[in-house]
């Protein structure tokens, strides 16, 4: 088992420029969540998906941040256009959805907007 | 202006000392919680979990208690490690897990002193 695969690890850009975060659950998981975690904010849970829905979307920021998840092994997180605010650490998580069972979380990619 | 990020509690002990990570959590409906560990560089990690309905649920060097009345969570970690050195995270999941949506406290940054 691979785990939760995110990518790219590390993403520096401009601000203004798209950004666009990628997310591979673990096979079998049929949750998905993504967070972005801060030094002012901690860990924030932006949307989540269940069977590829999304479900809500209530802690995403602004309309500038929008999440796709177009099948059951693939989710993204598209910021457009970004701005130094956004920097931050983004995770990706996922779980089974049966039971109360712990979360699954990806190793992160860490933007940078300059 | 310079940005004031979260002030993490900090506990340091000694290496082969047992240590005790407190957490308090906002809303009595949670009836799920969970103890995540978080290395620098990595996603959090799952250390254990409880349920509402227990008080005490133990694991390997690792103890959780949950006291429902002052909403108050505890981590215990015997004979404490240098590997032991992180943020760790308590976690809920209110409404009873139907809205699937896990939410993080501020973390306790743990320094494990050789």
């Amino acid at each position: 088992d691979a785990g939760v695969i995110q990518s790219p690890r590390h993403e520096v850009t401009e601000m203004g420029q798209e950004v666009t975060l990628r997310c591979k659950p673990i096979s079998g998981h049929n949750s998905l969540f993504w967070y972005r975690q801060t030094m002012m904010r901690g860990l924030e849970l932006l949307i989540y998906f269940n069977n590829n829905v999304p479900i809500d979307d209530s802690g995403m920021p602004e309309d500038r941040f929008s999440a796709k998840m177009p099948n059951a092994s693939f989710s993204t997180l598209k910021i457009q256009p970004s701005e130094p605010r956004d920097s931050a650490v983004y995770f990706c998580a996922s779980r089974t959805g049966t039971g109360l069972y712990g979360y699954t979380f990806g190793s992160g990619t860490r933007l940078t907007v300059v | 202006g310079e940005s004031v990020g979260l002030h993490l509690p900090t506990l340091s002990v000694q290496e082969g000392d047992n240590s005790i990570i407190n957490c308090a959590y906002s809303n009595s409906a949670s009836d799920y919680f969970i103890w995540y560990k978080q290395e620098s560089g990595k996603g959090p990690q799952f250390i254990i979990d409880i349920r509402s309905n227990m008080d005490k649920r133990q694991g390997q060097r690792v103890t959780v208690l949950l006291n429902k009345t002052v909403k108050h969570l505890s981590l215990q970690i015997a004979a404490t490690q240098p590997g032991d050195s992180a943020v760790y995270f308590c976690a809920e999941i209110p409404y009873g897990g139907a809205t699937n949506k896990l939410i993080f406290g501020t973390g306790t940054l743990l320094a494990v002193q050789p």
